[in-house]
């Protein structure tokens, strides 16, 4: 199983330059997040994702945007990309609902795409 | 204040010790409580949930003590593939959002 695959695994972007990590799920989570994490530092989450066609934003948000399209896919856009964003992003899914949550506290995590930006 | 508050470490301990680390959280609608393991430049994994009543998992036994607002983690007989960050969580049960500290960190060596 695949489980939660982000790409890129690494860039380096300069500043006022945009892009988008990409992330995609196999395991028909309805629940999608993304975190960054900056050394030293809990992850902070940026936006979240209930189900297709809804997404809401987490602690962090500006200077980003999302969307979900679909169940699998969960696309984070910089956009103007700025040295406070250089971080390492994680993308995550769950299997959903506030008891499914409560009892595992599972997130899956994918492998993290490091971000620098010059 | 932070939600979730834990003392970075590192924790630098001999294989075979016993190390305990505690997590406060603010935030008294907190309900639900994890400890995730974090190996270095890799992705944080759910190490286990922590339940009212105290639970043990080989090695590990989680505690929380919601008077004081505050779980803990014991380890014990401590291997070499125990050094990671550890990340306590918390969540609020009317969210589906979870709160990461900032994790401890544990070195244990031969």
């Amino acid at each position: 199983n695949a489980g939660v695959t982000q790409t890129p695994k690494f860039r380096i972007l300069k500043i006022g330059q945009s892009m988008t990590l990409q992330c995609t799920q196999d395991m028909n989570h309805n629940y999608m997040y993304w975190y960054r994490q900056d050394p030293g530092m809990g992850l902070k989450l940026i936006y979240y994702s209930v189900g297709a066609g809804i997404t809401d934003k987490g602690e962090v948000p500006n200077g980003y945007n999302v969307s979900r399209s679909t169940t699998e896919d969960f696309p984070l856009r910089l956009e103007l990309a700025a040295p406070s964003q250089t971080s390492v992003y994680f993308c995550a899914s769950s299997r959903g609902g506030l008891r499914g949550i409560s009892n595992t506290g599972e997130l899956f995590f994918g492998e993290g795409s490091r971000l620098t930006v010059l | 204040r932070k939600e979730v508050e834990q003392d970075p470490g590192p924790f630098n301990v001999p294989e075979g010790a016993t190390v305990a680390f505690n997590c406060t959280y603010s935030n008294s609608a907190s309900q639900s409580f994890f400890w995730y393991r974090q190996d270095c430049r890799k992705e944080p994994k759910l190490l286990m949930s922590v339940y009212s009543s105290g639970n043990e998992d080989g090695r590990f036994t989680a505690q929380l003590n919601r008077a004081s607002q505050y779980i803990s983690l014991l380890i014990r007989d401590s291997k070499l593939s125990d050094s990671a960050t550890y990340l306590c969580v918390v969540k609020r049960d009317s969210s589906y959002k979870l709160i990461f500290g900032s994790g401890t960190r544990l070195l244990v060596r031969p």
